[in-house]
């Protein structure tokens, strides 16, 4: 059964800093890997999607990447801002499967 | 475009009564569609998903049913309520399996 972890739980840093979040999955076996953010009491909006084939995907000031044989995928914020304030989850969709495995999430808070 | 509709935004309902929750999809057609819940404190748990008209798939055991009575239609729904089944509630849909989108969630809160 596929289990996805993610930290660390909460992080908090000043504005402009870059920083890394973390997902780990158990199987390896995945179709794609995708991060969300969700703002307190909102739906998750989609940020990156990487497909099982593909080691990263780039948008804006993020850059999420995907090392299937470790089990790992990190989403790289580039000079935060207060805006960027919110939780982060991760998702994996197995080869197997039609459902999406979720992380816990990552609250992030950026401080002006 | 796609969009998804996810309705009501908030809920307060009374132990013991019914519950109704609607979810539909605009701009595509034979979506998979799914029902997950946030509890506080804990992540996202699917609770149901559909690959099609009448198809309903359960992950977990639970006091909540789900139909698909036409094709971008998912309702969840409860004959009654437990305190327990208090939480966030989001509908997702996706075509085939690449990306995830997701509604605007509906607050439950039984009281």
């Amino acid at each position: 059964k596929q289990e996805v972890t993610q930290i660390p739980a909460a992080l908090s840093v000043p504005e402009g800093e870059n920083l890394v979040l973390n997902c780990s999955f158990t199987d390896s076996a995945i179709y794609n890997l995708q991060w969300f953010r969700q703002d307190p009491g909102k739906g998750l909006t989609s940020l990156l999607l990487i497909q099982s084939s593909q080691r990263e995907q780039t948008s804006g000031r993020l850059n999420a990447s995907l090392d299937k044989s470790s089990g790992r995928s990190t989403l790289y914020i580039a000079a935060s801002q207060p805006g960027d304030s919110a939780t982060y989850l991760c998702a994996v969709m197995s080869n197997y499967g039609q459902n999406f495995v979720f992380g816990p999430g990552t609250r992030l808070s950026v401080l002006p | 475009s796609q969009t998804i509709h996810q309705w009501p935004a908030t809920l307060v309902q009374p132990v013991g009564s019914p519950l109704s929750l609607e979810c539909t999809v605009e701009g595509t057609s034979n979506p998979n569609l799914y029902w997950y819940r946030q509890a506080a404190g804990r992540g996202l748990q699917l609770l149901f998903y559909s690959v099609g008209i009448g198809q309903i798939s359960s992950e977990v055991p639970q006091n909540l049913s789900a139909s698909r009575p036409q094709d971008r239609q998912f309702i969840l729904s409860s004959k009654k309520l437990l305190l327990s089944d208090s939480g966030f509630y989001l509908c997702a849909w996706s075509v085939g399996r690449p990306q995830a989108f997701f509604g605007q969630g509906t607050r439950l809160t039984v009281v």
